[in-house]
């Protein structure tokens, strides 16, 4: 079974600091994904990524597979950043894995 | 820019009754899938579904639980005979292709609460 632990749970900043938030996974995966989820609950999709490093503006995601390991960066960071940041994999499998497992989320507050 | 619909956002219901949420996905997508999150915990998988029938579930989708696409737009997700621990939000999603592979886009949720 499959287990995401991101780090950490909750982080305060403030305005303009370069935010960092780690996800591990415990097997092989196709795919992680990173995700938002604001106070309304609603879920957005950042970046899905299998290898490498995805830019977006002021958003950066890298994966090492090798060391099952993915962060999500954050460069200038504005009190609208602040949201639950979510780690989602699909693990590897011929026939399936379609269903994502998420972590646990990290929450996020940019102070002014 | 296309966007997947739930409805109801909220809805309140007696343990025991039937309880159907509805979603529309993207329209040119072909993968549909629920999720559902407990207040104060991680999101978890229910099912996919592809060409009108379910490509993979979870422990938790039981017997209580099916999904229908009854027309070309619509994807639902009936409970049979709801409990209090299945109250939650619920997440429609869908994707242009296989899940291992695809971007998933996410609906706003449904609130469910079960009294």
């Amino acid at each position: 079974k499959n287990e995401v632990e991101q780090s950490p749970q909750n982080l305060t900043a403030q305005e303009g600091e370069f935010i960092t938030i780690n996800c591990s996974y415990s097997v092989g995966i196709s795919a992680l994904h990173w995700l938002q989820q604001h106070p309304g609950g609603g879920i957005v999709s950042l970046f899905m990524l299998s290898s490498g490093k995805k830019k977006h503006g002021r958003l950066i995601a890298t994966i090492n597979i090798q060391e099952k390991h993915s962060s999500l960066h954050i460069t200038a960071s504005h009190p609208r950043d602040s949201a639950v940041y979510i780690c989602a994999v699909n693990m590897y499998s011929g026939g399936g894995a379609d269903g994502l497992t998420f972590g646990k989320g990290t929450h996020l507050i940019i102070q002014p | 820019e296309p966007e997947v619909t739930q409805t109801p956002s909220h809805q309140v219901t007696q343990m025991g009754q039937e309880v159907i949420l509805r979603c529309v996905p993207i329209s040119n997508h072909l993968y549909f899938y629920w999720y559902r999150q407990i207040l104060g915990q991680k999101v978890e998988f229910l099912v996919s579904f592809y060409n009108n029938e379910i490509s993979e579930k979870s422990e938790i989708f039981d017997d209580q639980f099916s999904v229908e696409r009854p027309d070309g737009s619509n994807f639902t997700l009936k409970i049979r005979s709801t409990k209090l621990e299945d109250s939650a939000m619920y997440f429609c999603a869908s994707s242009e292709g296989r899940g291992t592979y695809n971007e998933q886009f996410f609906g706003p949720g449904t609130r469910l609460t079960v009294l």
